[in-house]
């Protein structure tokens, strides 16, 4: 998963606080998109992207931002941080031509978020 | 809106043998792909199988297989010969092929017992 780079890897905020996830990929990739993990709910989609300016809400978007001014990067904002955002969220990244051949998805190492 | 199902949220097999890992879906799309993934606790997403909705063979990886039943709209995964390395969580996945989105099912941890 070398391609797509989270970080922070750590995070522990306080409920109100707001902060910014980041996602970069070095793969050219069109599609990138967010999830989060929690237990027994497997991953949820929250938000996105199939290129540069466009995004759309994925399952779960509430509570979340998402921007994309290139190609490389898309981070997620929690702009009011809430315990129950307390999750391990992972980005994801693929090409986007030919959805149906299954192009390879990359994933990224995970970023473990506590709200307290 | 497309829905993943797996109904098992825990499975439990014999090293050496055969288990079959359940998923459903729901899509009015005819043109969509299915994954298996593998998630161990280092919680690194690994592919295990892919499946083309066009394709009616079902796939194969080595000791994985699946049972691709399109009408019914069913997407199970056959471990055979299981190994202790197959012990992990595995997802079920459905992307659409007209919008890209990659969603998930809830997941099911495998153990496998020595």
């Amino acid at each position: 998963n070398a391609g797509v780079t989270q970080t922070p890897k750590f995070q522990v905020l306080k409920t109100g606080q707001s902060m910014t996830l980041q996602c970069a990929q070095d793969m050219n990739h069109e599609y990138m998109s967010w999830y989060r993990q929690d237990p027994g709910m497997g991953l949820r989609l929250i938000h996105y992207s199939v290129g540069a300016g466009i995004t759309d809400q994925g399952e779960v978007p509430n509570g979340y931002n998402v921007s994309r001014s290139t190609t490389e990067d898309f981070p997620l904002r929690l702009l009011s941080a809430a315990p129950s955002q307390t999750s391990v969220y992972f980005c994801a990244s693929s090409y986007s031509e030919g959805y149906s051949s299954g192009n390879t998805i990359y994933f990224g190492e995970g970023s473990w978020l506590t709200v307290v | 809106a497309q829905t993943v199902t797996q109904s098992q949220p825990e499975m439990s097999v014999q090293e050496a043998e055969t288990v079959t890992l359940s998923c459903t879906y729901d899509t009015s799309e005819s043109d969509y792909y299915l994954f298996w993934y593998k998630q161990p606790p280092s919680r690194q997403m690994i592919l295990v199988i892919r499946q083309e909705a066009y394709k009616q063979q079902n796939a194969t990886e080595n000791r994985f297989s699946v049972n691709f039943q399109k009408a019914a709209k069913s997407f199970s995964l056959k471990i055979s010969d299981s190994q202790l390395g197959d012990a992990a969580m595995y997802f079920c996945a459905y992307r659409s092929g007209h919008t890209g989105k990659l969603i998930f099912g809830q997941g099911t941890t495998l153990q496998v017992k020595p």
